[in-house]
C-alpha cells in the first residue's frame, strides 16, 4: 500500500512568487491534515480536510495561504504570493474515519520550501 | 488549552546504553499522548500512543512511555539504543476538540558507536 505522498520534495522560489504543494492521502482515508514547521520552531497544524470539505482551518497563517481538495482525493496548499517567512518544510497527513475515536495520521515526507 | 514541553532539543548515548527522551504535557482534561519520530527525509512514523488504557504503553522497536498524571509526564524509554534510533523525536498531544496534533519542539537523538 503506498503511503502519503507529497510534490514536489523541495520548491526554492522567490519572495513574491507562486508556489502550489500537493498531497495524495493514502487511498480510503476520509482526513487529510496540513501541518508546517519553520525554521526552529514547533510543527504546527494548519488545516484538517474531511472529503472535501474543511473541517478546520484554525491554522491557516493568512489569506495568502489557500488550500483545496476537490474530490475528496489529493489536495494542493496555494502560497500566494510567499513571503520570506513562509520557509519551512510543509506536512501532510492523512487518516481513515475515526468517528469518537482517533485514528493514526499516516505522515507524508513534507515539502521543504525555501522563499529567497 | 493543550501542550506539550520537549525538555531536552538533543540527547547523545552511546549504541546499547539506555534511552530517555523527556516529555512533559499541559492539559486540563485526560490527554490523548503520542510519540512520532522522523528519520532523515522519511516522514513522521508514529511510535506509540496513549488514549487513558493502560499506563505503560509500548511501541516498535523497543520503545516504550509511561503516562504519569502525577508528573505531568510521558517519557520516553528504551533500554538499549541502537544505531538505527537515530532520529528526531516528537512528543504530541491532540486537540481536544478536533484530532488536531499539537506537537513539542522536538529532540534530536544522536547514537554514538
Amino acid at each position: 500500500e503506498a503511503g502519503v505522498t507529497q510534490f514536489p520534495s523541495h520548491s526554492v522560489i522567490e519572495k513574491g512568487q507562486t508556489v502550489t504543494l500537493r498531497c495524495d492521502p493514502i487511498s480510503g482515508h476520509d482526513n487529510l491534515y496540513w501541518y508546517r514547521r519553520v525554521m526552529g520552531k514547533e510543527i504546527k497544524f494548519l488545516l484538517h480536510f474531511v472529503k472535501e470539505s474543511k473541517q478546520d482551518e484554525s491554522g491557516m497563517p493568512n489569506n495568502r495561504f489557500l488550500a483545496e481538495r476537490t474530490g475528496g482525493t489529493y489536495s494542493t496548499l496555494k502560497v500566494q504570493p510567499a513571503e520570506l517567512e513562509d520557509s519551512g518544510v510543509y506536512f501532510c497527513a492523512s487518516s481513515q474515519d475515526g468517528g469518537r475515536s482517533y485514528n493514526e495520521q499516516f505522515f507524508g515526507p513534507g515539502t521543504r520550501l525555501t522563499v529567497l | 488549552a493543550q501542550s506539550v514541553t520537549q525538555l531536552d532539543s538533543h540527547v547523545s548515548v552511546s549504541e546499547g546504553t539506555p534511552v530517555l527522551l523527556r516529555c512533559n504535557y499541559s492539559s486540563s482534561y485526560s490527554p490523548s499522548l503520542f510519540w512520532y519520530v522522523q528519520h532523515p527525509n522519511k516522514g513522521l512514523q508514529l511510535l506509540l500512543k496513549y488514549t487513558s488504557a493502560a499506563t505503560l504503553v509500548k511501541g516498535i522497536n523497543g520503545f516504550e512511555a509511561e503516562f504519569k498524571k502525577s508528573e505531568t509526564s510521558f517519557h520516553l524509554t528504551k533500554p538499549s539504543a541502537h544505531m538505527s534510533d537515530a532520529a528526531e523525536y516528537f512528543c504530541v498531544v491532540m486537540s481536544g476538540s478536533s484530532y488536531k496534533l499539537i506537537f513539542g519542539s522536538g529532540t534530536r537523538l544522536l547514537v554514538r558507536p
